[in-house]
């Protein structure tokens, strides 16, 4: 079963404008990870962040983690078209750190 | 800097079938895990090895499934007598440290 959810499931936006993608997951965790696919491309890891952390940044990439509320945010500023990709949050499973569980993912679609 | 390496990317195979995937992971790294994804979902977790060790199988990882890392390297997956629910994109992914993955391309099955 997926951990994490995220919304919108598609998100479509003009090339500069800022995109917002969310995620919500379920049990406690020691981190959250945001990682990108391209289509026909494997997943690339964006960015971790810690749960003693609040926010983080990264190039154009903002995180932000809200453990009371278990939801986490990712804000890519200044969009490009080769930003259009699909978009996953990831934790770490409750018994072991190892195995990751990734939601459902946000399809953002950025226009030139 | 190679990356995880998967072989073969695609591979289309008759119902009742077997099949054998390899994923050659980063050179330094002794944590191996392989995911399924189907088509609009998050990977799902499947198995992962420490070094030759396979620490953790998933639930979804049914008798049909069998993984090996043998000398702590590549991996191999393999799936006896293919289903249709067995057509996914398979991915491995390694790393060096518990969090942070490296995926592969994948390699996709499709089951006839």
């Amino acid at each position: 079963s997926q951990q994490g959810e995220e919304d919108p499931q598609a998100l479509s936006i003009q090339e500069g404008e800022n995109a917002t993608m969310n995620c919500s997951y379920k049990t406690s965790i020691n981190n959250l990870q945001w990682y990108r696919q391209n289509s026909g491309r494997g997943l690339v890891h964006l960015i971790l962040i810690r749960s003693n952390e609040r926010e983080k940044h990264s190039g154009r990439l903002r995180v932000t983690l809200d453990t009371s509320k278990k939801s986490s945010s990712l804000l890519i500023t200044a969009s490009r078209a080769a930003d259009t990709a699909s978009y996953f949050c990831a934790t770490p499973g409750e018994t072991s750190g190892s195995r990751l569980t990734f939601g459902e993912g946000t399809q953002l679609t950025v226009n030139p | 800097d190679t990356g995880v390496s998967q072989n073969p990317r695609h591979k289309i195979t008759k119902r009742g079938q077997n099949v054998t995937f390899r994923c050659d992971p980063i050179s330094e790294h002794n944590r191996l895990y392989w995911y399924r994804q189907t088509l609009g979902q998050g990977p799902e977790f499947l198995t992962y090895f420490q070094n030759e060790a396979q620490l953790e199988k998933s639930r979804l990882l049914s008798d049909r499934f069998s993984a090996e890392r043998p000398k702590g390297s590549f991996s191999t997956l393999e799936i006896q007598r293919t289903e249709q629910g067995d057509s996914a994109m398979y991915l491995c992914a390694s790393s060096r440290q518990r969090y942070e993955q490296y995926f592969g391309p994948g390699t996709r099955l499709t089951v006839t």
